[in-house]
């Protein structure tokens, strides 16, 4: 089955610099990749995701981009702030029509004011 | 619209006991999944329900049993639970194929086993 590795398991960024959150997923088969955020206490929310058919794709201050040679795709956070602290789960889904996803370990990202 | 809302939010069970999770959704999804969250292990799969009246194993599905009640609501059960099942459990639904896979997670039943 698929496995989806994520990296690193815990990130300390200050304020108003960048987050880099990296993902590499084993079947190459996998065409869709969400990324979740979760908060203390609360369920995972998406936050963006993307699809085989495309390389980067953004939404205001985050982005996601895939290499599909090298299976691999990351979470960019640019101008970070205190609000982005939480825990980023990065999943993979494999064949069109298959509706499970693997998920990664996940990330606790926190912004140092 | 509530999204996924589930029930309990909080429970303590003994060892042996048995309990039914509850998981309802409003947004008309085909899919729905049942995930366990454990420290360092991500959110795994215990049971997932493609469309009303089917039902499939995921990676962890020993000691647990679930019903699609309809196409709303989706519960799990523990027959005899056991301190191994304490967790964060969470459901989620989403979509059928073409596009609609994203899923959305309810707020999460937190599950202490004594």
């Amino acid at each position: 089955g698929e496995n989806v590795e994520q990296h690193p398991s815990t990130l300390s960024v200050q304020e108003g610099d960048s987050a880099v959150i990296k993902c590499t997923y084993s079947d190459s088969a996998s065409n869709y990749f969400p990324w979740y955020k979760q908060e203390l206490g609360k369920g995972p929310q998406l936050i963006i995701d993307i699809r085989s058919n495309v390389g980067e794709k953004k939404d205001q201050r985050i982005a996601v981009t895939l290499n599909k040679t090298a299976k691999h795709f990351s979470l960019h956070i640019t101008e970070t702030q205190p609000e982005d602290s939480a825990v980023y789960f990065c999943a993979a889904r494999v064949n069109f029509g298959n509706e499970k996803l693997t998920f990664g370990t996940g990330t606790r990202l926190t912004i140092i004011p | 619209n509530a999204g996924v809302t589930q029930t309990p939010k909080f429970q303590v069970l003994k060892t042996g006991q048995s309990m039914t999770l509850q998981c309802a959704q409003d947004m008309n999804h085909n899919s729905m999944y049942w995930y366990r969250q454990d420290p360092g292990m991500g959110l795994r799969l215990i049971y997932y329900s493609a469309s009303e009246g089917t039902t499939d194993k995921g990676e962890v599905p020993n000691g647990y049993n679930v019903s699609r009640l309809n196409k709303r609501e989706f519960s799990l059960r523990l027959e005899s639970a056991a301190p191994s099942q304490t967790s964060v459990y969470f459901c989620a639904s989403g979509g059928h194929g073409g596009y609609q896979e994203t899923q959305y997670f309810g707020p999460g039943t937190r599950l202490l086993v004594l």
